[in-house]
């Protein structure tokens, strides 16, 4: 079975900080790609970044990258100069190609 | 057009009603999912269409009956809901079932209500 655990239920960071998120996952496959959602108290979930398993190099977009360590089974979300609007819940998720497994979600509040 | 509409936004019904939740997109994607997410959980899968046919059925209660009458458009037909049934309701599309690469895009959910 696939599992994705994130065992930070929740974080606070002060704005223009930066903070890191983790994730880890379990799985015997070998290809296979990793998300970050975001989903804001708008609710509608968005993708944030991805990765896809058979690349070394780290996954970034603009101010957020990821930190991919495959033989650890790890994938955690960093964000830089954390701004007010990334206050959200935060889900790790992971595709082999069945269905989405999401992790339990992390709230991430940005404090002023 | 990149999203996922879905509609209504809110959704109130009692335990005799029927109701339908309605998810639109028009971005070509072949597969569309269902998902249910209680408040500070992830989403769970209830159904998957892939080229309009019916996928995946995660064991889901019969008075939730998905249909897919075309590429474009996903319906979710509800009837006879208990209270636990409340919930936000995510629809969301990916390329082809089974092709994970670009992810799933979500639309903003029906948060519906079982009085």
């Amino acid at each position: 079975a696939q599992t994705v655990t994130q065992s930070q239920p929740e974080m606070s960071v002060q704005e223009a900080e930066t903070v890191t998120l983790s994730c880890t996952y379990d799985t015997s496959e070998n290809n296979y790609y990793l998300f970050w959602y975001k989903q804001p108290p708008s609710r509608q979930m968005i993708l944030v970044i991805r990765q896809e398993a058979y690349k070394q190099q780290n996954a970034t977009e603009n101010r957020f990258s990821v930190n991919f360590q495959k033989a650890a089974k790890s994938f955690s979300l960093k964000i830089s100069d954390s701004q007010l609007g990334d206050t959200a819940m935060y889900f790790c998720a992971f595709d082999y190609g069945q269905n989405f497994v999401f992790g339990p979600g992390t709230r991430l509040s940005v404090l002023p | 057009d990149t999203e996922v509409t879905q509609t209504p936004k809110h959704l109130v019904m009692g335990m005799t009603n029927k109701k339908s939740l309605k998810c639109e997109q028009h971005m070509g994607h072949r597969a569309m999912y269902w998902y249910k997410q209680k408040a500070k959980k992830p989403p769970e899968l209830m159904f998957v269409y892939s080229y309009e046919k019916l996928s995946i059925n995660e064991s889901v209660p019969s008075r939730f009956s998905p249909e897919c009458p075309n590429s474009s458009l996903l319906n979710l037909h509800l009837h006879a809901l208990q209270p636990e049934d409340s919930a936000l309701y995510l629809c969301a599309s990916s390329q082809q079932q089974g092709k994970p690469r670009y992810g799933y895009t979500f639309g903003s959910g029906t948060r519906l209500t079982v009085v």
